[in-house]
């Protein structure tokens, strides 16, 4: 079946360094997404992503952050200038374009981003 | 704005216990629903979904109802096992923008042999 991958499962980096997380959606789904957990909380929207462009962002994802899909297959998350509440885990989601209610977004496993 | 709002949390129960977790929204349209399941370490699971109107959702002997008169979608279980222990979200994705989905703040559960 297929599935949504990230790389790397854990990373640990120091404070105003830059990041970049790497997921692959499945191939044929065409929304992206990113959210994130920080330890113990609930699950935040982060933005989403359709044709080439980001289609809605949430507040959290000021000019600090940034995605790309550079490639067919991978899309990435950028953090400018890691700050300590940027550690959480971060989850990539991917869904397919769809018919009416059909909404479901497959998540990744996620990434352990720890900034010390 | 959309949200979801469930019981907080933690519930404890006994081993074949009867489990619900209620969970109410606030959304525009007409949104999907969905509750995910997250065990010690791991990522989100899906563990069931509702697409409109009195739809139920079942997996796992868990089971929810697409509630829109009372806009909820309570998670309920007959017999809890002590491997149900986890953190269970609620979570909406509507029809705007980006299909952006919503989760409540989740609630964990510690089932007890």
């Amino acid at each position: 079946e297929p599935e949504v991958t990230q790389t790397p499962s854990h990373q640990v980096t120091q404070m105003g360094q830059e990041v970049i997380l790497r997921c692959v959606p499945i191939s044929n789904h065409l929304y992206f997404y990113w959210y994130r957990q920080i330890l113990g909380q609930k699950v935040e929207f982060l933005v989403s992503f359709y044709n080439n462009e980001i289609s809605e962002k949430s507040e959290i994802f000021d000019d600090q952050f940034s995605v790309e899909r550079p490639d067919g297959s991978n899309f990435t998350l950028k953090i400018r200038s890691t700050k300590l509440e940027d550690s959480a885990m971060y989850f990539c989601a991917s869904k397919t374009l769809g018919g009416q209610g059909e909404y479901e977004q497959y998540f990744g496993p996620g990434t352990r981003l720890t900034v010390t | 704005g959309d949200s979801v709002t469930q019981m907080e949390g933690p519930v404890t129960l006994s081993e074949e216990a009867f489990l619900t977790i209620n969970c109410t929204y606030t959304a525009t349209g007409y949104p999907s629903l969905f509750w995910y399941v997250q065990y010690p370490g791991e990522g989100l699971q899906l563990l069931l979904k509702a697409t409109k109107a009195d739809d139920k959702g079942s997996n796992k002997g868990f089971e929810a109802t697409y509630r829109k008169e009372t806009t909820s979608f309570h998670l309920e279980k007959g017999s809890v096992q002590v491997s149900d222990s986890a953190v269970y979200f609620c979570a909406l994705t509507a029809n705007t923008g980006g299909f952006k989905t919503i989760f409540g703040a989740g609630t964990r559960l510690f089932v007890k042999a």
